[in-house]
């Protein structure tokens, strides 16, 4: 089976701009959380997406928005990019909304704002 | 709210050495708990997971976490570190929604040869 895939690996923009961010999940999953990992910090929860509707969302203002599409792949855009923005963006599937059942992470997109 | 504190930014263990990551957790119910490590340019992967019962759980490359509901950790210990478990570690609390994982700073352990 195929884990988690995230495209692309890396990628720069400029402050204002906005930039989409893609997942595919794993075979059978059909849940979604996406995570912000700033340098040096933790991953924070920006929201996940299960059966293609949000199913919860962290702290992250509106301009963070997503979808999740019937083959449960799914989307990250990010509006009016910040300085702050830069971080690695993690996704993970799942089987389950909930977190007992397991986490599947990729490997993130390291993002950069300029 | 739902909180996790590693107190070690960083640790450095010689090779062969015993090997314990400190995790403090705040949470107003039974919690799920995990530990999760992270290699330089990869996502994150589990080591194990705490949900009810024995509150020794065994994970996986030979580590180990004992929940201790009384000093509110979850402490990982793994009794002889080898060079590939150098890598940064992460403490993580499940929400009572079930849906999010609320992750600790990280703990980044070195092994010296």
């Amino acid at each position: 089976e195929t884990g988690v895939t995230q495209s692309p690996t890396h990628l720069i923009k400029t402050r204002g701009q906005q930039v989409t961010l893609r997942c595919s999940s794993q075979s059978g999953h059909n849940t979604v959380s996406w995570y912000q990992q700033a340098l040096g910090q933790g991953p924070q929860f920006i929201f996940q997406y299960y059966r293609e509707e949000e199913n919860g969302r962290g702290n992250f203002p509106p301009r963070f928005s997503g979808l999740q599409f019937p083959n449960y792949s799914s989307e990250l855009n990010v509006n009016a990019l910040e300085l702050d923005d830069s971080a690695l963006y993690l996704c993970a599937s799942s089987s389950s909304q909930q977190v007992n059942y397991g986490y599947t992470f990729g490997s993130g997109t390291r993002l950069t704002v300029v | 709210a739902q909180s996790v504190t590693q107190p070690d930014i960083h640790i450095t263990v010689s090779e062969g050495a015993s090997l314990e990551l400190r995790c403090n957790y705040s949470y107003g119910a039974t919690p799920y708990l995990f530990w999760y490590v992270q290699s330089p340019g990869q996502g994150l992967q589990l080591l194990l997971k705490y949900f009810s019962g024995d509150t020794l759980v065994q994970g996986i490359k030979g580590f180990e976490a004992e929940f201790k509901r009384s000093q509110s950790s979850f402490n990982l210990r793994k009794p002889s570190v080898h060079w590939s478990d150098a890598a940064e570690y992460f403490c993580a609390v499940g929400s009572q929604a079930g849906n999010m994982l609320t992750f600790g700073g990280g703990t980044r352990l070195m092994v010296k040869p």
